[in-house]
């Protein structure tokens, strides 16, 4: 079965830009969850979608987006890019809210 | 809020020894549920263990066990007879009943093994 899969898995982008990475949760699962990762820190919580619906968000600005569609898979958005937007974006998906989750490889962003 | 404590950058372990890495953890919710990954250089984050709020045992999972303490609210990872593949970056999450889909994370451990 395949697992978490995050596209792209490197991104190069210039201040101001918008990105849109994207997540296909493992087969059957139907929450996803977006994180940030800093270098040098842990994942910071930004978004859960469970049944397509929004069900938490973190401290993020609202420059930071997502949403999930039929199929379960998800995009995240973020507009007006900064430098310190660069990080590893992690995607998660779970059965349902409250158990086991399971993360992807992360896609990588760089702003220039 | 939930917060999770890391103290230990980094840790250095000989190879086919045991190592030990702290997590301490703070939350008012009583149902929690508290999860130790292991990410190497590659990025991705691989679960290891999950120790749930009520469990009366210790979890164990192949060379990994989790200590809890439930009083002191410490969770450590316990690797048995490491290997040289373990070398990577180790991080304690924790999520609540009330707030289920977000895991919140420390700052991680650095352990190296040396041959």
């Amino acid at each position: 079965d395949a697992g978490v899969t995050q596209s792209p898995t490197h991104l190069i982008k210039t201040r101001g830009q918008q990105v849109t990475l994207r997540c296909s949760p493992i087969s059957g699962h139907k929450s996803v969850s977006w994180y940030q990762q800093v270098l040098g820190q842990g994942p910071q919580f930004i978004f859960q979608y469970y049944e397509k619906e929004e069900r938490g968000r973190g401290n993020f600005p609202d420059r930071f987006s997502a949403r999930q569609f039929p199929n379960y898979s998800s995009e995240l958005n973020v507009n007006a890019l900064l430098l310190g937007d660069s990080a590893l974006y992690l995607c998660a998906s779970s059965l349902v809210q409250n158990t086991e989750a399971f993360f992807g490889q992360g896609t990588r962003l760089t702003v220039v | 809020a939930q917060k999770i404590t890391q103290t230990q950058p980094g840790m250095f372990v000989q190879e086919k020894e045991a190592v030990t890495l702290d997590c301490t953890y703070d939350t008012s919710d009583p149902s929690y549920g508290l999860f130790w990954y292991k990410q190497p250089s590659s990025g991705e984050m691989i679960f290891l263990i999950y120790q749930g709020s009520y469990d009366q045992q210790n979890a164990t999972e192949g060379r990994y066990s989790l200590n809890f303490q439930k009083a002191r609210k410490s969770a450590n990872l316990v690797i048995s007879a490491s290997q040289l593949g373990d070398s990577a970056m180790y991080f304690c999450a924790m999520r609540v009943r009330t707030n289920a889909g977000k895991s919140t994370f420390g700052d991680g451990t650095t352990l190296t093994v040396k041959p």
